[in-house]
């Protein structure tokens, strides 16, 4: 299974952009980068995914490097409500049909004034 | 809407007793998961089915059972060979899009 690493807590200042970044570096090419996130005592609400091409929604840009080992999430106006855990997730496919989403410990996101 | 419901939010157990957590689903997924969450833990998986009458043990399977007997449902069951169960249970669903989570149960064993 690829496993992802990701740095426990970061600090950003409301109106910045946060930058969070995720190392995945035994990803294989058929398996795609996941962001989610979690605020306390919630169910993690999905952010965004990407397999190769950087990507971009409502919510977020997700940059992921041409050799895909590592990915970073951009919130580009990040606000007091953008506090939360933040899980960067490779998805991994079984040998048969089934497939399972594997979390790490996550980045710990904390938005000040 | 469409969505997960997990109930009850809050649930207390004594020790001993067999405790069953509820997942309904309306979103016509196939695939359901559930997740144990522990204090400043991510979130580890339990069981995870594809299809109906179909599923698999996760990475802590031990002391649970589930059961998928409807593709909306996907019931689990902490029985008393869980040795820590007080936790914060997550239930998960796969669409083409991506995964949808439940809001979750904390379950206290008093």
């Amino acid at each position: 299974d690829a496993k992802t690493t990701q740095p426990p807590s970061m600090d950003c200042a409301e109106g910045r952009a946060a930058n969070l970044p995720c190392n995945h570096s035994t990803i294989s090419g058929n398996e795609y980068v996941y962001w989610y996130r979690q605020i306390h005592s919630q169910g993690p609400q999905y952010i965004i995914h990407g397999l190769k091409n950087n990507e971009t929604n409502e919510m977020a840009s997700l940059i992921i490097t041409e050799d895909r080992k590592s990915s970073t999430l951009i919130l580009p106006h990040a606000t007091l409500r953008d506090t939360a855990v933040y899980y960067c997730i490779v998805r991994v496919r079984n040998t048969g049909t089934a497939s399972k989403l594997t979390f790490g410990t996550g980045t710990r996101l904390q938005v000040t004034l | 809407d469409g969505g997960i419901t997990q109930s009850p939010k809050y649930l207390f157990r004594k020790e001993g007793q067999n405790v069953t957590l509820s997942c309904e689903q309306n979103l016509n997924h196939d695939a359901m998961y559930w997740y144990r969450q522990d204090p400043g833990q991510g979130l580890r998986l339990i069981y995870y089915s594809q299809i109906v009458n179909d599923f698999q043990k996760g990475d802590i399977a031990e002391g649970y059972s589930v059961s998928r007997e409807k593709k909306e449902s996907f019931p689990l069951t902490v029985t008393s060979a869980q040795k820590n169960p007080t936790a914060f249970y997550l239930c998960a669903t796969k669409g083409i899009y991506g995964y949808t989570f439940g809001s979750g149960t904390r379950l206290t064993v008093v």
